[in-house]
């Protein structure tokens, strides 16, 4: 069965500084892998999403994910955060037939300091 | 447009108690989705509709029932509530024409049972 790790549940980052939150996926045939952030008290809104292709995906907000096969991997990257992404980031692989389901990992909370 | 609407926003309920979440749509999705979120676990599916008419069981069913008797609606029942039932409730929505569709998520319900 799929399943997705992330495997940090907390980081804090300072403002202006660059953010990697890892996503490690399980799949046995090619996935199509998606980023949702979730901002305190609402639900959640598509960052970006991998289905085949470029293995560099531009989403909203200035964010980015690679998509790295041979590491069952999908890290999302801002080079510059700002306050407003101080949010809860979740990594999902869809699932069953026609990609019905996303399985999520368990989410990492993102604490920015001034 | 309204995207997906959840009913209520927040609910408590004693033990035992029984009640029903409603979720609408106005984007003529096909799919329609029921998650639960808890702290530390990520979203996880109860139940899941493709079309309507249809259901089928998600991940963490039990205890819980769905009907889809309109397109637009999808209906989460809890029969007898129990303290194990305390959580944040998400509906989401997806066209469901091809394999690469998003699901697009409602704002939530937050539902605690004592």
């Amino acid at each position: 069965a799929q399943s997705v790790t992330q495997p940090d549940i907390h980081i804090t980052v300072s403002e202006g500084a660059s953010l990697e939150l890892r996503c490690n996926y399980s799949y046995g045939a090619t996935p199509y892998l998606f980023w949702y952030v979730q901002s305190p008290g609402q639900g959640l809104q598509l960052l970006l999403k991998y289905f085949s292709g470029d293995t560099l995906v531009q989403g909203i907000k200035g964010f980015e994910a690679e998509f790295k096969r041979s590491q069952s991997s999908f890290n999302l990257r801002k080079p510059s955060v700002h306050w407003s992404d101080a949010a809860e980031y979740f990594c999902a692989v869809g699932a069953g037939f026609g990609n019905e389901k996303l399985t999520f990992g368990t989410g990492t909370r993102l604490t920015i300091i001034p | 447009n309204a995207g997906v609407t959840q009913t209520p926003k927040f609910r408590v309920l004693k033990t035992g108690q029984s009640m029903t979440l409603l979720c609408a749509q106005d984007m003529n999705h096909e799919y329609m989705y029921w998650y639960r979120q808890d702290p530390g676990m990520g979203l996880r599916l109860i139940h899941y509709s493709v079309g309507e008419g249809t259901t089928a069981k998600g991940e963490v069913p039990d205890g819980y029932n769905v009907s889809r008797l309109k397109k637009q609606n999808f209906l989460l029942g809890l029969e007898s509530a129990a303290p194990s039932q305390t959580s944040v409730y998400f509906c989401a929505s997806r066209a469901g024409l091809l394999s690469t569709d998003t699901q697009y998520f409602g704002p939530g319900t937050r539902l605690t049972v004592l």
